[in-house]
């Protein structure tokens, strides 16, 4: 049930642009998107909703796709600070609550 | 700026010893995760606590590994006893809606 990343890493020159992409064997209800730097916790990128909804903080785009049970991150004109490893997390509903289960994990490179 | 906060950051102990690993919740939240990560296996989810009741820990092993919230500002991760496969970092996370905000992480060792 883990959602499957793909690639599984990346490497661009800053400015160049990435897809990061985030396949569900099940049906998808939101997927959140995070951002791990080396060494650090991760950190909450956007929340994709059923329905078209989007929620996020950066000037990162992504998209939702519910018939293909997936989820594409883009990452355009990539700045140095991009580097990092790239979670999709899927939600997974339970009796009346429901929890994230994370991807591997793509991790990109940006040089200079 | 809130945060999440873990103590120990770095825990480094003997197999069999017991290990405890504390997390403080962004005040306000009302659900904690623990989560732990690996190479192998990425982020997984042990414990899930919403206004400190447990409603997940399926993930756990049952047998060495505990959680609980004694209250709304403290959660806790117990091992014991430990065993070199624990080793690993555990995060906590809490959130009060989508978005889950991760502490800094526990990197555990056990020899």
């Amino acid at each position: 049930q883990q959602p499957v990343q793909s690639p599984q890493a990346v490497i661009l020159r800053e400015g160049e642009d990435a897809v990061i992409n985030c396949s569900s064997s099940k049906a998808l209800y939101s997927v959140h998107w995070y951002r791990q730097k080396h060494g650090e916790a991760p950190v909450f990128l956007m929340i994709l909703l059923k329905g078209g909804e989007q929620k996020g903080h950066e000037k990162i785009s992504a998209s939702f796709n519910e018939k293909k049970q997936q989820s594409s991150l883009y990452l355009t004109a990539s700045q140095l600070s991009y580097s990092g490893t790239y979670f999709c997390g899927t939600e997974k509903w339970n009796s009346g609550y429901s929890t994230l289960t994370f991807g591997k994990g793509t991790m990109l490179l940006v040089s200079p | 700026d809130a945060r999440v906060t873990q103590t120990p950051r770095h825990k480094v102990t003997e197999m069999g010893q017991e290990v405890t690993m504390r997390c403080q919740p962004i005040l306000g939240h009302n659900t904690v995760f623990w989560y732990r990560q690996t190479m192998m296996q990425g982020l997984e989810l042990l414990a899930y606590f919403r206004n400190r009741a447990p409603l997940d820990d399926s993930g756990m092993p049952k047998d060495r590994f505990s959680a609980e919230m004694p209250d709304a500002t403290l959660a806790t991760l117990k091992i014991q006893p430990s065993e070199p496969r624990d080793s690993a970092v555990y995060f906590c996370a809490s959130g009060n809606g989508d978005t889950q905000y991760f502490g800094p992480g526990t990197r555990l060792t056990v020899l």
